[in-house]
């Protein structure tokens, strides 16, 4: 898997947009970016994927720079339940052998 | 079918006890994974099945794990003589290869939690 660098954790106000960075300067060209999260005391959720293109759904958006070496997830509006970690992972082969997940970015959304 | 199942939600056992897991996948996922995490770090990968197949083991299964998936459906992890060092958080994931963009596909259960005294 490509190596990927988050800081350790953030904070953000309720109901502001939370913006989590993660950079992943050996992605190789066919590596997808996956993010996931984890809550406390329950098993890491998907939230996002992409290869080049932005993308968005109804959790995050996803944009990721034009020479791919770096993404950024966006909560548009964050509420106290999206405190948790958030992994940013950039498997290799589609990461059907399992994913490395890393420390992740621990957020945490204060009132 | 709403998702992972895991059972038991934690487990308290001496140390040399044996211990087994139990996890039920979604049941249209061909794949099912085992991950173990301790305290502060991300989920470890420790092996995977496609169907009945196991098919990837990492170094950190030990010769006192063992894991089943005898049908290609529920899957039983299994550590024999336990130690303190096992402590963790043990995770299962299923997904299905069927799946585009396969990871998203991936469901985790809410985990076994093992506390070795």
């Amino acid at each position: 898997d490509a190596k990927t660098t988050q800081p350790t954790s953030m904070d953000c106000a309720e109901g502001r947009a939370a913006n989590l960075p993660c950079n992943h300067s050996t992605i190789s060209g066919n590596e997808y970016v996956y993010w996931y999260r984890q809550i406390h005391s329950q098993g890491p959720q998907y939230i996002i994927h992409g290869l080049k293109n932005n993308e968005t759904n109804e959790m995050a958006s996803l944009i990721i720079t034009e020479d791919r070496k770096s993404s950024t997830l966006i909560l548009p509006h964050a509420t106290l339940r999206d405190t948790a970690v958030y992994y940013c992972i950039a498997p290799d082969g589609g990461g059907a052998d399992g994913l490395t997940f890393g420390k992740g970015t621990h957020l945490i959304i204060q009132p | 079918d709403t998702g992972v199942s895991q059972d038991p939600r934690h487990k308290i056992t001496k140390r040399g006890q044996n211990v087994t897991f139990r996890c039920d996948p979604i049941s249209e996922h061909n794949r099912l994974y085992w991950y173990r995490q301790t305290l502060g770090q991300g989920p470890e990968f420790l092996t995977y099945f496609q169907n009945e197949a196991q098919l990837e083991k990492s170094r950190l299964l030990s010769d006192r794990f063992s894991a089943e998936r005898p049908k290609g459906s529920f899957s039983t992890l299994e550590i024999q003589r336990t130690e303190q060092g096992d402590s963790a958080m043990y995770l299962c994931a299923s997904s299905s290869t069927s799946a585009l963009g396969s990871f998203y596909g991936y469901t985790f259960g809410s985990g076994t939690r093992l506390t070795v005294v």
